[in-house]
């Protein structure tokens, strides 16, 4: 593909309820990240994870939050018994080697209610 | 957990008013300092990405400079104009490609 794309771009969900949101990275990149945007509470990495498949390195470990990846270039952040408060933007983002750019899907609203 | 701080949260300028922003980042295990846009309803895009103390890099009338001794980079923009309005991301690389990010400048350019 040619960049990030995330599914869905919006999500409505009831609180208590559980939401996947998808991340496609871009083929060849190694380094994967999930990446939070609040009003009020600004910006906060979730998870971010390396090569290897199905491991992730908490960026914030939370109880609620995990990240699986089945495949390299596809990952799946899920949101347990959400709350109001998850109500944000999400980001996927992926990065090949360091000190190299990092580059981001269009996001996927999330709106808890 | 490492700390990234961005300053000021907001900024409103008037169109062609020159501006900078600042992010502190530890100056210990340093690997690369990010700056990204983020303009309303798009994917953040990268405007730098600076690895050596004392770089600065430029693309138009966006320039950065970079202090891994004392830990901070400043983000210029001369002659700002409304389509320069977004979120000003900085990011702090360190080992394992892993970025930390700050909370962002907000920049309102008015007409």
């Amino acid at each position: 593909g040619a960049g990030v794309s995330q599914s869905p771009r919006y999500k409505v969900a009831k609180r208590g309820r559980d939401v996947a949101l998808r991340c496609d990275s871009i083929s060849g990149h190694v380094t994967l990240y999930w990446y939070r945007q609040t009003l009020g509470q600004g910006s906060e990495v979730l998870t971010y994870s390396q090569s290897d498949a199905q491991r992730d390195k908490s960026g914030r470990p939370s109880g609620r939050f995990s990240a699986e990846r089945p495949e390299r270039s596809v990952s799946t952040l899920k949101i347990q018994r959400t709350e109001q408060g998850d109500s944000a933007v999400y980001l996927c983002a992926s990065s090949s080697f360091s000190h190299t750019e990092a580059f981001f899907g269009q996001g996927t609203r999330l709106t808890v209610v | 957990i490492l700390n990234v701080e961005q300053s000021p949260q907001s900024l409103h300028v008037q169109e062609g008013d020159s501006t900078n922003f600042t992010c502190s980042f530890p100056s210990s295990n340093f690997y690369a300092l990010h700056w990204y846009r983020w303009e309303t309803a798009k994917s953040p895009e990268a405007l730098f990405v600076m690895t050596l103390n004392g770089d600065e890099k430029k693309k138009g009338r966006i320039s950065a400079t970079l202090n891994t001794k004392e830990g901070y980079s400043y983000l210029y923009i001369k002659g700002s104009q409304p389509e320069d309005s977004a979120t000003y991301l900085c990011a702090f690389e360190t080992s394992g490609s892993r970025l930390t990010f700050g909370e962002g400048t907000q920049l309102t350019v008015n007409p």
